[in-house]
């Protein structure tokens, strides 16, 4: 089955500088790839995904590539703000049809 | 406005006594999902209807089940619930199983006594 990790598990960054988090899979057949963000008390809220056919995708200030050769992508977040505080996971959807998620990273972002 | 509606977002119950969870959807999508996830852990995926077809995963314990009477209803019913099912269970829904985007409600915090 499909094997989702995820890197780091946590990450500060100070107010307005970007954060990185990046997730390799191992299913080749996988070809769509969500990332969640997942406040306290809440359950996970899609921000953005990604399809197999496309390299990059970009949202105001968040981004996503892919690198199908290497099974990995990553999610940018650019000009980070408090309120992007929260645990992000990544999760890739191989040929079951389920979504095998990431550990999931824990981003601060200190004012 | 809520799209995914989980009740109770809090429940409490006694160690082997039975519970149900609810989840409503107003997306009248085709896919609902039930999920466990532990503190500081990713979801993990119990079951899913995709409409009236039930799809359980292989180390979904049996104590388990679920419900869908409808499209926009579906239950989790814990038999004997014991200290390990201590979780946030989440509900999700996808229009459609394949590369779909799957929504999730706010989840209910069960405790087990």
């Amino acid at each position: 089955g499909e094997n989702v990790e995820q890197h780091p598990s946590t990450l500060s960054v100070q107010e307005g500088d970007s954060a990185v988090i990046k997730c390799t899979y191992s299913d080749s057949a996988s070809n769509y790839f969500p990332w969640y963000k997942q406040e306290l008390g809440k359950g996970p809220q899609l921000i953005i995904d990604i399809r197999s056919n496309v390299g990059e995708k970009k949202d105001q200030r968040i981004a996503v590539t892919l690198n199908k050769t290497a099974k990995h992508f990553s999610l940018h977040i650019t000009e980070t703000q408090p309120e992007d505080s929260a645990v992000y996971f990544c999760a890739a959807k191989g040929g079951a049809n389920n979504l095998f998620f990431g550990t999931g990273t824990r981003l601060t972002v200190i004012p | 406005d809520a799209m995914v509606i989980q009740n109770p977002r809090y429940q409490v119950t006694q160690f082997g006594k039975p519970v149900t969870l609810s989840c409503s959807q107003t997306l009248n999508h085709n896919v609902m999902y039930w999920y466990q996830q532990k503190s500081s852990q990713a979801p993990k995926l119990l079951f899913h209807y995709y409409d009236k077809d039930f799809n359980n995963e292989a180390d979904t314990p049996d104590n388990f089940q679920s419900r869908r009477p409808n499209t926009s209803f579906c239950f989790l019913d814990i038999r004997s619930p014991g200290l390990g099912d201590a979780a946030m269970y989440l509900c999700a829904t996808s229009r459609a199983k394949n590369n779909q985007p799957q929504h999730f409600g706010d989840g209910t915090r069960l405790s087990i006594l």
